[in-house]
């Protein structure tokens, strides 16, 4: 069962400019995560957040949480053409140490 | 350096064939995870692992079968009765603990002729 539903499906920007992509998921959660895939490539993993937690921080990565609304937020800000990719939000349930739930992803596209 | 490695990465199956993809781990992870991936698509649960020699399916089970004999190892077959098995395979590891990330190998990329 696919959990989180990404928005939008696919993205394109310039250069310099920030990327917001949004993630929304049904049930509760323990915890919420942002990975980026190149293509043809593996799933790296970019932010953890815990359900207690509103915002979270790395580097050019801010992830939001509204739990009351079951939705996420990850702003990648000043973007360059290396951040083209597809990225995903995951979901882990409450019931620990369950498996990911993955949602169909965002195609990112950086034009230079 | 630590990893997880999946082989082949390309593979080539004639229909009514059962195949194996391969998925090895140096981190010293308990969790060991198969997910497929078709194009376009999110990924979807095929079978996890959380401890050496026990497994649970996941959301796609059927067609596939694990074992987990070792903690390193969790090889994935695809038997005949997948009807629909070209896709993308990954294969992910994490702590058996706590609350952590996926680390994911470069996946397999199975065709079926």
């Amino acid at each position: 069962s696919q959990q989180g539903e990404e928005d939008p499906q696919a993205l394109s920007i310039q250069e310099g400019e920030n990327a917001t992509m949004n993630c929304s998921y049904k049930t509760s959660i323990n915890n919420l995560q942002w990975y980026r895939q190149n293509s043809g490539r593996g799933l790296v993993h970019l932010i953890l957040i815990r359900s207690n937690e509103r915002e979270k921080h790395s580097g050019r990565l801010r992830v939001t949480l509204d739990t009351s609304k079951k939705s996420s937020s990850l702003l990648i800000t000043a973007s360059r053409a290396a951040d083209t990719a597809s990225y995903f939000c995951a979901t882990e349930g409450n019931s620990g140490n369950t498996p990911l739930v993955f949602g169909k992803g965002t195609r990112l596209s950086v034009i230079a | 350096d630590g990893g997880i490695t999946q082989s082949p990465k390309y593979l080539f199956r004639k229909e009514g064939q059962n195949v194996t993809l391969s998925c090895e781990q140096n981190l010293n992870h308990d969790a060991m995870y198969w997910y497929r991936q078709d194009p376009g698509q999110g990924l979807r649960l095929i079978y996890y692992s959380q401890i050496v020699n026990d497994f649970q399916k996941g959301d796609i089970a059927e067609g596939y079968s694990v074992s987990r004999e070792k903690k390193e190892s969790f090889p994935l077959t695809v038997t005949s009765a997948q009807k629909n098995p070209t896709a993308f395979y990954l294969c992910a590891s994490r702590p058996g603990t706590g609350t952590s990330g996926l680390f994911f190998g470069e996946g397999s990329r199975l065709t079926v002729l």
